[in-house]
């Protein structure tokens, strides 16, 4: 059972590029979540997605972010118009159900330049 | 606005000996609570968890205390071990969420722990 996975692990983009980050939640699992990294600190929750659904999107910056679980394929985070801040370690979880362990991706290393 | 606070930024122990590592939480909505463990360039990885309905959940060294009058947990190594140096994140959540179903985990800002030989 393959964890979950995140690609691609590094990214870079010049400012102004958009930037799209997968995400594929461990089978039988359709909650997802992004959480954002930014150096020195701790784990920020972006969103909360289940399938077709956003459940919670209150960390998301309210514009260039947008997030989207559909019914087919994996998570994508879609970053657009790119900035420096944006510069980060993007990570995103999976698990069963409300109220249970969410296992973690690698995380996707976003470098704007 | 900090709901999971970790106020200690690292923590250097002798092997064999037990680590401590401490968090508190202000939102009295949590119901669930998680430790995570995560070396550099990796993503977290859960290492138990408690309920709010239990104050102690144990597994092998790894030990779980949640005082709901003070909204503290801890968690505990006992021994620790070299290979136990990672950063160490304390997480929380609720069933709801105000309007918003459960689910997502609050992050404290992590403490790193360093076992030496």
């Amino acid at each position: 059972n393959a964890g979950v996975m995140q690609n691609p692990r590094h990214l870079v983009r010049r400012r102004g590029q958009e930037a799209r980050l997968r995400c594929s939640p461990m089978k039988g699992h359709s909650h997802v979540y992004w959480y954002r990294q930014l150096p020195e600190e701790g784990l920020k929750f972006m969103v909360y997605l289940q399938k077709e659904n956003i459940i919670d999107e209150s960390g998301m910056p309210k514009e260039r972010f947008s997030a989207e679980f559909p019914k087919e394929g994996p998570s994508i985070l879609r970053i657009q118009q790119v900035v420096r801040g944006d510069s980060a370690a993007y990570f995103c979880a999976s698990s069963l159900g409300t109220l249970s362990e969410a296992f973690f991706g690698q995380g996707t290393r976003l470098t704007v330049v | 606005d900090q709901q999971v606070k970790q106020n200690s930024p690292s923590l250097s122990v002798q092997e064999g000996r037990i680590s401590i590592l401490n968090c508190d939480y202000t939102n009295s909505m949590f119901d669930y609570f998680l430790w995570y463990k995560k070396y550099p360039a990796e993503g977290p990885t859960f290492l138990i968890s408690i309920s709010s309905i239990k104050d102690k959940n144990e597994d092998g060294r790894f030990t779980v205390f949640l005082n709901k009058s003070a909204k503290h947990l801890s968690l505990h190594i006992v021994p620790s071990q070299p290979g136990d140096s990672a950063v160490y994140f304390c997480a929380a959540s609720a069933i709801v969420w105000g309007d918003n179903q459960g689910g997502k985990l609050i992050f404290g800002q992590g403490t790193e722990l360093s076992v030496k030989p």
